[in-house]
């Protein structure tokens, strides 16, 4: 089984500001791993997955995130955020062989003017 | 569309009501799963469909809670008389199960409130 593990329920930030957006998990497989956004009163599309290969994976709108495996992370980051990037950010693992998502419980970004 | 299409979109129900949500798959998918999302509880998996197998019911969280999926393709929860801790955003995914990418395609949810 697996399980995720959002420390922040809540991430304030400002405009144009730097943020990270923690996640941890726990396996005992291999896993993939995924963030998943939501906009206010839509469903959730998918940012960005690691799946293999190189650790550092983008998205098309900045944001990136690292698969650690000795610390089983996987934190989302953006450089420097927008207005347009609140929203509510899941963090999700899969097991290798297995089916379906385990979601951590979610961050509310919220992008200060 | 061509996304996971849920109806309905809002409904309001007295407690003791049964209610039925529908789901519509993305064309193709195989994998169709429901979830759960309340306030400050994150997503919480309900059922999950995969072909003909039997389905993985593991997440239901009580027997008034059924789960349905016709002719591999359009898929209906049922809710029968419904609480107020029933109150949430019930979303359906859905996936091709033999890409192994585990990407899941979500609708934009049946929101349920049980007065």
């Amino acid at each position: 089984a697996q399980s995720v593990t959002q420390l922040d329920s809540q991430v304030p930030v400002f405009e144009e500001a730097p943020v990270e957006l923690r996640c941890n998990y726990s396996s005992s497989v291999s896993v993939y791993l995924f963030w998943y956004v939501q906009y206010p009163n839509q469903g959730l599309q998918l940012l960005l997955k690691y799946l293999s290969g190189s650790t550092l994976v983008e998205s098309i709108n900045g944001f990136e995130a690292e698969f650690n495996k000795s610390q089983t992370s996987f934190h989302l980051r953006k450089p420097s955020v927008h207005i347009s990037d609140t929203a509510e950010y899941f963090c999700a693992v899969r097991g290798q062989g297995a089916d379906g998502l385990t979601f951590g419980k979610g961050t509310h970004l919220i992008i200060q003017p | 569309g061509a996304g996971v299409s849920q109806s309905p979109s809002n409904k309001v129900t007295e407690k003791g009501k049964d209610v039925e949500l529908r789901c519509d798959p993305i064309s193709g998918h195989t994998a169709l799963y429901w979830y759960r999302q309340s306030l400050g509880q994150g997503l919480e998996f309900l059922i999950y469909f995969q072909g003909n197998s039997a389905p993985d019911k593991s997440g239901l969280p009580s027997d008034r809670f059924s789960a349905e999926r016709t002719g591999g393709s359009v898929s209906t929860l049922t809710i029968q008389r419904t609480q107020q801790e029933d109150s949430a955003v019930y979303l359906c995914a859905s996936s091709f199960r033999d890409r192994d990418t585990g990407e899941l395609f979500f609708g934009e949810g049946s929101r349920l409130t049980v007065l």
